[in-house]
């Protein structure tokens, strides 16, 4: 699993409310990412960070922030979830300093009621 | 739109025989191209990568042909068996940019005994 750890791994939450998704890597590795996996459109990237507080918007950002306050930690916030924001959330690092080698963690199940 | 289109959705294979997974490309700069294995209830698994300098990679009995005029890359499986079941995704990305990985939408494959 190279070090990483998502949690929560399942949640429930209501339509407009706040949820942070949290992602820990053990490893001093540079470059995070949050992805979303849904039916039909394989992985998307949300947000990527390459650094402390160095974050970028992928291509399905809208409605969703990130921030990294420390190298292990890597934060997704669902300002006000939606239910088009149900999906299975996949964190991934890489360990190579070009970027390559993604490796990902098992998943957190959001489902939004 | 879709980065790397990927095909078939899904595969049904015999034991014993070749899995072939192909995914197209357009974007020229994409200098890594992995594939990722996922089972249900897991994170996607980095199972093979190769980058356009090489038009083969082989790995056991997974290989991946890499054609750079057409912008195509393919995944055979040779000898297929059961516990290669699993959905398999292609990749592309742009290295020492930290950047993005762009997936296809995924092949479920089936090995049937």
């Amino acid at each position: 699993d190279a070090g990483i750890t998502q949690s929560p791994r399942h949640k429930v939450t209501e339509t407009g409310t706040p949820v942070t998704l949290r992602c820990h890597q053990t490893e001093n590795h540079r470059y995070m990412y949050w992805y979303r996996q849904d039916p039909g459109h394989g992985l998307r990237l949300i947000h990527y960070s390459y650094g402390v507080k160095d974050t970028d918007k992928g291509e399905v950002s809208d409605g969703y922030s990130v921030s990294r306050s420390k190298t292990e930690d890597f934060l997704l916030t669902l300002e006000s979830a939606t239910s088009s924001q149900t999906s299975v959330y996949f964190c991934a690092i890489s360990i190579a300093q070009t970027g390559a080698e993604a490796f990902f963690g098992q998943g957190t199940r959001l489902t939004v009621v | 739109q879709q980065q790397v289109k990927q095909s078939p959705q899904s595969l049904i294979v015999q034991k014993g025989g070749i899995s072939i997974i192909n995914c197209a490309y357009e974007n020229t700069a994409f200098d890594y191209f992995p594939w990722y294995q996922q089972f249900p209830g897991k994170g996607p698994a980095l199972l093979i990568a190769i980058r356009p300098d090489v038009s083969e990679k082989k790995e056991g009995r997974f290989t991946i042909s890499f054609n750079k005029s057409a912008k195509q890359f393919s995944l055979h499986i040779m000898d297929s068996q059961p516990g290669d079941s699993a959905t398999y995704f292609c990749a592309a990305s742009i290295l020492n940019t930290g950047n993005q990985f762009y997936f296809g939408t995924g092949t479920s494959l089936t090995v049937i005994p």
